[in-house]
């Protein structure tokens, strides 16, 4: 079965840090890009980056760039998003998805808030 | 940066009935289209690829049709479970990958 288990999610104060991981099991997950989407309360979704299965290309939305760095871990099968200088408008559901075109399976997502 | 318009933002229609939800493109994304339905609480589950291709698992009920700009996702006789949160998101021209609004289908 296939599973992606999304961890980090916290509580932090504006202009911190977090890293969010997303735990891979269930299939050969060196050969998936990966990718993290972002969802406000009660608003839509939002890509926020994506790594290719060899980790040689990174893509971020403009808003992230600079601040958040996707990577991954194939020998572990996980993938992960550290999320610098944090801002109130960061606050959402994170999740991490396999693939990039049709992500075809999401985590359950991880609630990070940012707020003083 | 391709930004996806669905219509209509809520849609009503009676279990049994067909509905048919619009997303259009500001720029053509040839077929890089996909589909996605999402209830409170869950993941967004994929639904269509490719414009048209069913992902693994998706009932046969649910149709995606359209390229260039204009797409449609076609649910032929509603369920009950399928009344939930549909969005559309490209891939043609990425980055970055979009996605629309979205569209609540709603028990009429």
């Amino acid at each position: 079965e296939v599973q992606l288990v999304g961890s980090g999610g916290h509580l932090v104060q504006p202009g911190g840090s977090l890293r969010l991981s997303c735990a891979a099991s269930g299939f050969t997950f060196r050969t998936y890009w990966m990718t993290w989407v972002r969802q406000t309360p009660g608003k839509g979704l939002e890509w926020v980056a994506s790594i290719k299965e060899d980790g040689s290309e990174k893509y971020y939305v403009d808003s992230v760039k600079g601040r958040f760095i996707i990577s991954r871990d194939n020998a572990e099968s996980s993938v992960h998003l550290q999320m610098n200088s944090l801002r109130a408008d960061d606050t959402a559901v994170y999740y991490c998805a396999r693939g990039h075109y049709g992500m075809d399976q999401w985590g359950q997502g991880a609630r990070v808030t940012v707020s003083s | 940066e391709v930004v996806l318009t669905q219509s209509p933002a809520t849609l009503y229609v009676s279990p049994g009935e067909r509905a048919t939800l619009s997303c259009r493109t500001s720029q053509s994304v040839s077929s890089g289209l996909a589909w996605y339905q999402q209830k409170p609480g869950q993941p967004p589950r994929l639904l269509i690829y490719d414009a048209s291709t069913r992902a693994t698992g998706i009932p046969a009920r649910f149709s995606g049709s359209g390229s260039g700009t204009e797409f449609t996702l076609t649910i032929s006789s509603l369920q009950s479970e399928d009344f939930a949160m549909y969005y559309c998101q490209q891939y043609n021209n990425w980055p970055p990958i979009t996605f629309g609004q979205g569209t609540k289908l709603d028990i009429k």
